[in-house]
């Protein structure tokens, strides 16, 4: 079945230390997103990419750090700089608009990575 | 830049009750698309209804409706018949009309479906 898997559903870190969460979809999409969500709130933007081996900084990128080698592939690392890491991280993926379609342009999330700093 | 207003934090309605969800955004592009996404309590987010600003008639997917006024806008979502399963955080989302960019989104209305 097409769609976009995280891993891991659960991540607990120590302070000073980086870690890296893992996103993959097998939807052929050019484009995908990270964002973070705190409790009760809404999604915020830290990176985009819309093709391969180029990205883009969202609204707090600072102490985050992506790549995106692959067209399947846009793993997010959470660097010791990001000084509140803890929170809810989502990965989205999507694909282009179609004339007429009944889908295109809405992204696709995976089921989230749960980081807690210990 | 666009931005996404979504004016209540949390709502409630019976089961079986009809309730609107209100949304508004403030841009000046002229193509654009907008979106309704749904965050259960899995946080599993899944798309509800989109709509496509060129188009007049407002989208309808089952239950879900939009009201789409685009010299206002406003682009609100009534849940008719509100089902249990209808509990949930609800993200309206504003797209420009092109395949690339990213979208911006409302912080949410948590919505609790009561027996």
């Amino acid at each position: 079945d097409g769609g976009i898997t995280q891993s891991p559903k659960y991540l607990f870190r120590k302070e000073g230390q980086n870690v890296t969460l893992s996103c993959e979809q097998n939807l052929n999409h050019d484009a995908m997103y990270w964002y973070r969500q705190d409790p009760g709130q809404g999604l915020r933007l830290i990176y985009y990419s819309q093709i391969v081996n180029d990205f883009q900084k969202g609204d707090i990128a600072e102490g985050y750090s992506v790549s995106r080698e692959k067209k399947e592939s846009f793993p997010l690392t959470v660097t010791s700089a990001q000084k509140n890491p803890t929170a809810f991280y989502l990965c989205a993926s999507k694909g282009g608009f179609s004339a007429g379609g009944p889908l295109g342009g809405e992204q696709f999330f995976g089921p989230g990575t749960r980081l807690t700093v210990l | 830049a666009q931005t996404v207003t979504q004016s209540q934090p949390e709502m409630s309605v019976q089961e079986a009750e009809t309730v609107t969800l209100s949304c508004t955004y403030d841009t000046s592009e002229n193509n654009y698309y907008l979106f309704w996404y749904k965050q259960p309590p899995s946080r599993q987010m899944i798309l509800v209804i989109r709509q496509e600003a060129y188009k007049q008639q407002n989208a309808t997917e089952n239950r879900f409706s939009v009201n789409f006024q685009k010299a206002a806008k406003s682009f609100s979502l009534k849940i008719s018949d509100s089902q249990l399963g209808d509990t949930a955080m609800y993200f309206c989302a504003f797209m420009k009309g092109t395949n690339a960019g990213k979208s911006t989104f409302g912080d949410g209305t948590t919505l609790t479906v009561k027996p």
